[in-house]
Order: C-alpha cells, then structure tokens, then sequence
C-alpha cells in the first residue's frame, strides 16, 4: 500500500514568515512529486511540481525534494493571508501503460495569521 | 489559461438512480482521470483512462461505476446505482503526460445521494 503522510495541523505562522510544510511517502518507486493547494470547498490547485532531488524555486514557492529520505517539503515565503489553505501532497509512481495515479496525503492546513 | 470543466456543480440524487458526472477535460492533454474527495477526508483515485481504455482503477470503482469517453471532447463517469456512501466531490483530472505534467483538476461535482 503507497501511502503519503502530512501533519494535518493546523500550521499557524504570522504573516511574512516562512512556512514549511512537510511530507514523507513510503514507496521509493515514486517518481513525480506535487504540491497542491485546496481551499475549502473547492478544487486542488497545482503550485509545483519535481521529479528530481534537490531544490526548486517558483515565486514565493520552494519545493525540496530528498528521495534517499522519502521526504518532500514546501516553503512559502512571505505568507499571505490568502495563503491560508490546505496544502495536498500527492505523488505518483510511474507505471507503463497509461495514466499515473496521484497517491494524495491527507493534508496540511495553513493558517497565516495578521 | 486551459481549464476542465466538469457539470453539474451540485448534483443531488436519490439513492438507487443512476448519475451521470460531465467533464471536457484540456484539448490537448491525452490523459484522463477521476477522483474523488468525501467531506473532510482525503482525495481518493478512482480511475485513469488512457487511448479510449481504463488504464488503472481502484478498490472503490466497482462494477457500480464506469467511464466512457463518447466523443473528442466528453469524459464522464456514471454511478448506476447511488449509495448514501457515494456523496463526495467528484473531480476530473487530465494531465499531458504520464508524468502528470501541466495536471490540472476541474471545479469538480458534489454529488449528494439522500
């Protein structure tokens, strides 16, 4: 069973601090790694995407990747309130013949304080 | 921006009819998929779909559920015959490569089954 795992939370941090949100999975077959924001009620929304070790910076965003330690984390720069979401894990393990599955966590809830 | 758009955004139904779920995914992307995601739970796989077949599917797609691509634009998803335990978001998916590339989620359907 692929499993991936995120502290639920809630994440509290102030704004214009760095949040960090982390993510562990149990298959190293996984090869694609994503991070998705869902605010409530609505649908997850692609923020990054990284399929290799090491780090990967869009905007405000960082996604760092350790396959050695099965561990994928995000770093948000300068919070926003509108930050204020529920950040999904999801991975996907390549397999031959179609369509890759996205294996989601449960996810982290952030909250940006003012 | 290329969305998927998925109908209707709240479809509310009777235990034992069937639905029907509606989604045009991206025009160019090859891969299609279903999720779904009940109320405060995680979002679960249900199906991908690759060159007019089911490439993969989970426990939860039984023989209740199929999909059928009916021309070039249409993905749906029917439920034959609804449980209470059927009321969830259900999302469609489609993404350019197996990777999971550029995947983008609909607005996705909340079915209610009373």
């Amino acid at each position: 069973q692929k499993e991936v795992e995120q502290n639920s939370g809630p994440l509290s941090v102030p704004e214009g601090a760095i949040a960090s949100l982390n993510c562990t999975y149990s298959d190293r077959g996984s090869q694609s790694f994503f991070w998705y924001r869902q605010y409530s009620g609505k649908s997850p929304e692609l923020i990054m995407s990284i399929y290799s070790n090491g780090d990967k910076e869009d905007g405000r965003f960082t996604a760092q990747l350790n396959k050695a330690s099965q561990y994928v984390s995000l770093l948000i720069r300068d919070s926003q309130p509108s930050d204020s979401a529920t950040y999904l894990c999801a991975v996907i393990f390549l397999r031959t013949g179609g369509g890759n599955k996205l294996t989601f966590g449960t996810g982290t809830q952030l909250k940006v304080e003012l | 921006e290329p969305e998927v758009t998925q109908t209707p955004s709240h479809q509310v139904t009777q235990m034992g009819q069937e639905v029907i779920l509606r989604c045009v995914p991206i025009s160019n992307h090859l891969y299609f998929y279903w999720y779904r995601q009940i109320l405060g739970q995680k979002v679960e796989f249900l199906v991908s779909f690759y060159n007019n077949e089911i490439s993969e599917k989970s426990e939860i797609f039984d023989d209740q559920f199929s999909v059928e691509r009916p021309d070039g634009s249409n993905f749906t998803l029917k439920i034959r015959s609804t449980k209470l335990e059927d009321s969830a978001m259900y999302f469609c998916a489609s993404s350019e490569t197996p990777r999971g590339d550029r995947g983008h989620f609909g607005n996705g359907t909340r079915l209610t089954v009373t």
